[in-house]
């Protein structure tokens, strides 16, 4: 019963360099979400999808690209890492649009 | 603009003590609420919904449109209720998904 996995679950980047986060959910579900928490703030959308093939930004989409080829499958990818990307992301799925979310454990990226 | 505020960032009370935990929200249309929670190294989890009118581990939240609240609250607090709350919007009827959160409130239930 994995739900949203996560990984890594914490990295460090220098400057410049590139990665991707990836989130997987075995649900099924057609929404996924990432999000970026910096601290002492709520949570920001950086992209979301409403299906496999279609993705659309969210608030903070600036720096990062996503794809969605799958339903299970929602990676995140970070090309030229700066220190402003320094946050905690989370990953999220839904069945339906005003379902709640099941979240992933998050990923502590520190960039340096 | 949307947006959803938690003026408290800390909140202490001792158990057996009643809890309120303030959401106010800024949207113009009508309101999908949630309130989200994350216990100590765990996922932040779904607590409630405003519009399955639920109560969940002895939590409810009514949605006030007048006053554009929808403040968490329990009658006696626990310990086992420590953790950070999250007051979520969604906007466009819930049809994108997507949430617009607060910033989050601690709550911490002293013995």
């Amino acid at each position: 019963n994995a739900g949203v996995t996560q990984t890594p679950k914490f990295r460090i980047l220098k400057i410049g360099q590139s990665m991707t986060l990836q989130c997987t959910q075995d649900m099924n579900h057609n929404y996924m979400y990432w999000y970026r928490q910096d601290p002492g703030m709520g949570l920001k959308l950086i992209y979301y999808s409403v299906g496999a093939g279609i993705t659309d930004k969210g608030e903070v989409p600036n720096g990062y690209n996503v794809s969605r080829s799958t339903t299970e499958d929602f990676p995140l990818r970070l090309e030229l890492a700066a220190p402003s990307q320094t946050s905690v992301y989370f990953c999220a799925s839904s069945r339906q649009g005003n379902y709640g979310y099941t979240f992933g454990s998050g990923t502590r990226l520190t960039v340096v | 603009a949307q947006r959803v505020t938690q003026p408290e960032k800390l909140l202490s009370v001792f158990k057996g003590a009643p809890v309120e935990l303030k959401c106010n929200y800024s949207y113009s249309g009508s309101p999908e609420l949630f309130w989200y929670v994350q216990y100590s190294r765990q996922r932040l989890q779904l607590l409630l919904r405003h519009i399955s009118r639920e109560s969940i581990k002895g939590f409810t939240a009514d949605l006030n449109k007048g006053e554009t609240s929808f403040h968490l609250k329990k009658p006696f607090a626990q310990e086992e209720d420590s953790a950070m709350y999250y007051c979520a919007l969604s906007p466009y009827g819930g049809s994108q998904g997507n949430l617009i959160f607060g910033k989050g409130t601690k709550l911490s239930v002293k013995p």
